[in-house]
């Protein structure tokens, strides 16, 4: 079983849809999550970061950590074709050392 | 632009060769990652450098090193390469936040 589940898509939604991207996790030691947009032959750009469970808003990006059930949920409101792109969850966390992460990354089309 | 920079762009050499890819990371940051990404392995962490000493290992192979000089900007060399090294290599930096990493626009080495 991978650290890290991420389903890897492709999804397509229409513009002005609401996107809702997850990832789940098996080691409780993961203390930090984030989220990074990586456009095609780019490097990836971190979106949002949470410490603690509960959710944490970015404009039209909302972030949301359930440490109960180890998963973890990335909300995009009015998706934008702009918003086309792969999305990898990452988490970091000591576990016999410090180490971070990343889900394989989901696929995310938004027709105009 | 996150601030952070690699050479070269593209790498193109032959199997059994050995190349230095190079990072220089965001002004004020003492850390500095490595990542492979390839198509099938998704975003892989190689090692961690923090002011010039080596932090934490990840899936590094025993043919690549790394290096972080005074100035701070790092060094990774791949040796022997071998047809599966071919991949996207990214750097990423950060301040003494682990949870805000910023990323290079990578390097993209083929191997023939």
């Amino acid at each position: 079983q991978k650290e890290v589940e991420q389903d890897p898509g492709p999804l397509s939604v229409p513009e002005g849809a609401i996107v809702s991207l997850n990832c789940t996790y098996s080691n409780s030691a993961f203390q930090y999550f984030m989220w990074y947009r990586q456009y095609s032959r780019k490097g990836p750009e971190l979106l949002m970061y949470t410490y603690s469970s509960g959710n944490k808003e970015d404009g039209r990006f909302t972030a949301q950590v359930d440490k109960s059930s180890k998963y973890i949920s990335l909300f995009i409101r009015d998706s934008q074709p702009s918003d086309s792109a792969t999305y990898l969850c990452a988490m970091s966390g000591w576990t016999g050392g410090f180490k971070t992460i990343f889900g394989a990354g989901t696929r995310l089309f938004v027709k105009a | 632009d996150s601030g952070v920079t690699q050479t070269p762009k593209h790498l193109i050499t032959a199997t059994g060769q050995r190349v230095t890819l190079r990072c220089s990371p965001r002004s004020g940051d003492l850390s500095v990652y490595w990542y492979q990404q390839s198509l099938d392995q998704g975003l892989q962490f190689l090692i961690q450098y923090y002011n010039g000493e080596e932090r934490a290992k990840g899936n590094i192979l025993e043919r690549f090193s790394a290096q972080q000089f005074p100035d701070l900007h790092s060094e990774l060399n791949l040796s022997s390469l071998e047809l599966g090294d071919s991949a996207l290599y990214f750097c990423a930096s950060s301040d003494d936040r682990v949870d805000e990493q910023f990323f290079g626009p990578g390097t993209r080495l083929t191997v023939l």
